[in-house]
């Protein structure tokens, strides 16, 4: 049951151009999507979030953007730089039944090529 | 900056033995999870945790796993009798009243043999 899906296991950018990492859900449920980024033998760390109220957050290099009617939401991170090489996760949100239930997609591996 | 702290970093055991995961979540946060990633595969939710129980549990969380806030500052997964497909890294997680966020610890990656 794959409520968040990540379609591009791997994405490779050119140092200074936008990378673009793109995250679908299917629960019409989740209310607030997160984006994690992870390096290799470390937990997730949180990067950005948005909630579905919104439909564009930026935060410096970072913007997600939400589109609801499509259930999509995208991380673009602009310009690249060689640290952002890592492992991104989209993650989505909702109360259900009075518990927070956190899904993570399967999580995009940027490279960013000097 | 304050963090989710988890130990071991790595923990090796035989098929059938019993293992336990240790975590200290933020201090001032009150809600605590454990997920776990598959090699090569996506971080997949095991239980959540609040007041004292548990408030939500996946599929993979059966009989076998338990969750236990043993005094003020830890928390910990036992999982009583290991298996293969058990092998993973398990990161335990906590975030505060209010907030979305989850703050992520490091990781025990488990291997059983």
């Amino acid at each position: 049951d794959q409520q968040v899906k990540q379609n591009s296991p791997s994405l490779s950018v050119q140092e200074g151009r936008i990378s673009i990492l793109n995250c679908d859900y299917t629960n019409s449920m989740f209310d607030y999507f997160l984006w994690y980024k992870k390096y290799p033998a470390e937990g997730p760390t949180f990067l950005i979030s948005i909630s579905s109220i919104k439909d564009k957050n930026e935060d410096g290099r970072f913007t997600v953007f939400l589109n609801k009617s499509a259930k999509h939401l995208s991380l673009h991170i602009v310009p690249s730089q060689p640290g952002d090489s890592a492992v991104y996760f989209c993650a989505a949100s909702a109360v259900i039944q009075g518990a927070q239930k956190l899904v993570f997609g399967q999580g995009t591996r940027l490279t960013i090529n000097p | 900056e304050p963090e989710v702290t988890q130990t071991p970093s790595h923990q090796v055991t035989q098929m059938g033995q019993e293992v336990i995961l240790r975590c200290v979540p933020i201090s001032n946060h009150l809600y605590f999870y454990w997920y776990r990633q598959i090699l090569g595969q996506k971080v997949e939710f095991l239980v959540s945790f609040y007041n004292n129980e548990i408030s939500e549990k996946s599929e993979i969380f059966d009989d076998q796993f338990s969750v236990e806030r043993p005094d003020g500052s830890n928390f910990t997964l036992k999982i009583r009798s290991t298996k293969l497909e058990d092998s993973a890294m398990y990161f335990c997680a906590s975030r505060s009243t209010g907030s979305e966020k989850l703050f992520f610890g490091s990781g025990t990656q488990l291997s059983v043999l």
